[in-house]
């Protein structure tokens, strides 16, 4: 069956370092993935969209990387800062279908 | 307001009971989606809706889940004889069309509690 897995730890980081986030796929073969911001108590929030044939894609502070060989999405925060502190869930959608399989997510924390 | 709404917020009742959440897409969006998320876990699908379409209900766990949506307006997502395995948090999305890599704009989820 498809499935997702991103780092079920958190992931502690001190401010203005570069947070990594991996998100792997098994089973599926996506056309495209989209990164999702979560704040506790609140609904994701989307961030980014990389498609199949696109390795990279930034946006501000992030970038997003998609290898479809590994399987493998990194999502990038560069200078990161406290106010980045939330859960990040990855998300696989496939052209032409409706449903999008999220990621459990990975909490991530930012020390000042 | 501009976002998905989504109401009660929060909703605490006993087992046994029927329970009705309700979700105010954004306007003009074609496409709703119900999720479930449970405490420290990712989106369960439940069921997708897209315009007069019949909607796709094969993420609805049991019988006891049903959901509706007239047009393209509001839904409602109905759990009968509740059971404790149901709270979770519930969160709608609505999206402008299906597919292609639409983001889902997600409203704050309603909290369910049951006792």
């Amino acid at each position: 069956s498809q499935k997702i897995e991103q780092n079920s730890e958190a992931l502690n980081i001190q401010e203005g370092k570069t947070a990594t986030l991996t998100c792997n796929y098994t089973n599926y073969s996506p056309a495209y993935l989209q990164w999702y911001r979560q704040d506790p108590g609140r609904g994701p929030v989307f961030l980014l969209l990389i498609r199949e044939n696109e390795k990279e894609k930034r946006k501000e502070r992030l970038k997003v990387t998609f290898d479809t060989t590994l399987k493998q999405s990194l999502f990038h925060i560069t200078a990161s800062q406290p106010a980045d502190s939330a859960t990040y869930l990855c998300a696989l959608g496939s052209t032409g279908g409706f449903k999008t399989i999220f990621g459990a997510g990975t909490r991530l924390f930012v020390k000042a | 307001g501009a976002g998905v709404s989504q109401s009660p917020s929060n909703k605490v009742t006993e087992k046994g009971k029927d329970v009705e959440l309700r979700c105010d897409p954004i306007s003009g969006h074609t496409a709703l989606y119900w999720y479930r998320q449970r405490l420290g876990q990712g989106l369960e699908f439940l069921i997708y809706f897209q315009g007069n379409s019949a909607p796709d209900k094969s993420g609805l766990p049991s019988d006891r889940f049903s959901a509706e949506r007239t047009g393209e307006s509001v839904s409602t997502l109905t759990i009968q004889r509740t059971q404790q395995e149901d709270s979770a948090v519930y969160l709608c999305a609505s999206s402008l069309v299906t597919g292609d890599g639409q983001p889902q704009h997600f409203g704050d989820g309603t909290r369910l509690s049951i006792l």
